[in-house]
């Protein structure tokens, strides 16, 4: 069965911290994406990746970073934690294709991120 | 630009209830993708359809349709005779065929199924 696993569920940081969140997939995708999920906003794209070391902005990258060392692993970095990024944050992946928005995504279970 | 716009932000039904979620979409692309996510409790959003903007047949899975209506720009989602493990939160998404461009969520419907 397909699998994309974030590594914490829930994690509270505080102001300034810097961090890491983690996600893994097993299904040798080539895309790679990170979410944030906020009521009534719906999903936002952070950044997004088609390659290893590659790395593409979202919506809202402000505040964030990525790395992308192997297929596998897409990080998102947060490197001076503020409240305001305060939010559910979701991984993704999908199959390679000519155009990567238009693929079936898979989805992690989602990290809360409190942020104090 | 492009917009999604699930107006109904709760919606409560009792089990056995149809229920039909809307989703209205804003685009100036001539070709393009529309998708719903459903999300459970369990906070990993599942896939339900990916649909062409060529393709206006309406779809139906079991207990779930869908209705594409390219005039009304709208792409609405129904359940037929609910059930409680219906109870999530379902996400309509935009997705424009040109490479380079973003799938856009809509704010999403939570469904609340009562037994």
């Amino acid at each position: 069965d397909v699998k994309v696993t974030q590594s914490s569920r829930y994690l509270v940081k505080r102001t300034g911290e810097k961090v890491f969140l983690e996600c893994v997939q097993d299904m040798d995708h080539e895309n790679m994406f990170w979410y944030r999920q906020d009521p009534g906003l719906g999903l936002r794209l952070i950044y997004f990746s088609y390659d290893v070391k590659m790395k593409e902005k979202g919506d809202i990258p402000e505040g964030y970073s990525v790395s992308r060392e192997k297929k596998e692993r897409f990080s998102l970095i947060l490197e001076s934690a503020s409240t305001n990024q305060t939010s559910m944050y979701l991984c993704a992946s999908s199959l390679s294709g000519a155009n990567p928005t238009n693929e079936k995504l898979f989805f992690g279970s989602g990290t809360q991120l409190s942020v104090l | 630009a492009q917009k999604v716009t699930q107006a109904q932000t709760e919606i409560s039904v009792v089990e056995k209830e149809d229920v039909t979620l809307d989703c209205v979409y804003e685009t100036r692309d001539t070709t393009y993708y529309l998708f719903w996510y459903k999300q459970p409790p369990s906070g990993e959003l599942v896939f339900l359809i990916r649909r062409n903007s060529f393709d206006e047949q309406n779809e139906i899975s079991g207990r779930y349709s869908w209705n594409f209506q390219k005039s009304t720009s709208s792409f609405n989602f129904t359940i037929t005779a609910s059930q409680v493990v219906d109870s999530a939160v379902y996400f309509c998404a935009l997705g424009p065929n040109n490479a380079g461009n973003m799938l856009t969520f809509g704010g999403g419907t939570r469904l609340m199924v009562k037994p």
